[in-house]
């Protein structure tokens, strides 16, 4: 199946700073999504960008396709952003007849200091 | 995007028993997914639920553990059956509108631990 891999797996920073979060995947993707998981454990869906840019608030996102990998930037970190963030692709395999497999990756652990 | 909620919200079961999880959905969605994440893990997807039709399950679960339910367009149910310690996991409903509007978004989880 396909590989989603995230980095970096741990993140630290102080309230204020900015973060690059990767997300690589192995095979083309029909749809790519980045999460939130607060401490908590609920998931909050924060970008659907199979391609292309998306900017909300202090976040963005962007996802370059052909190259097979997408970036989550945070700006102005604050403590609330802290959690966990994952990265899920879709692929469509050829025999599934046209069935979406949403697939995880391991997601960064962000922790934001006051 | 759609509210899910989950009951129960956390659960203490002893081993050999069995437990059902709820999933609510406020508005009515085409697909439904369950997932497990063990203790600082990603999600594993388990199967996603069909409406009217038997679940279609991941590579290593089965019906007879996590037997699934899905009535309608709007509610779902997992049961985890015969449970052991390894069982203990949070538990996610999560479900998408259709095919055309592919937001992915979850409910809050059930936290299940297996004694």
């Amino acid at each position: 199946g396909i590989q989603v891999e995230q980095s970096p797996p741990d993140l630290i920073l102080q309230e204020g700073a900015n973060s690059t979060l990767r997300c690589n995947f192995s095979d083309s993707v029909n749809n790519l999504q980045w999460f939130h998981q607060n401490p908590w454990g609920q998931l909050i869906n924060l970008f659907y960008i199979p391609s292309g840019t998306k900017q909300n608030g202090r976040l963005s996102a962007t996802t370059v396709a052909t190259e097979r990998y997408s970036l989550l930037y945070i700006s102005s970190s604050q403590t609330t952003d802290s959690g966990v963030y994952f990265c899920a692709v879709e692929h469509r395999p050829q025999a599934s007849g046209g069935s979406y497999i949403p697939t995880f990756g391991r997601g960064t652990s962000l922790i934001v200091h006051p | 995007s759609a509210v899910i909620s989950q009951k129960p919200s956390r659960d203490i079961c002893q081993r050999g028993t069995s437990l059902t999880i709820q999933c609510q959905v406020d508005s009515q969605v085409t697909m439904m997914f369950w997932y497990r994440q063990q203790p600082g893990q990603s999600l594993t997807l388990i199967a996603t639920a069909n409406q009217g039709s038997e679940a279609t399950y991941e590579s290593g679960f089965v019906i007879d553990k996590f037997p699934i339910s899905r009535p309608n367009l709007t509610f779902s149910t997992l049961t985890v059956s015969n449970m052991s310690p390894e069982d203990s996991s949070i538990y996610l409903c999560s479900g998408r509108r259709d095919s055309s509007y592919n937001e992915q978004f979850f409910g809050p989880g059930t936290r299940l631990t297996v004694l």
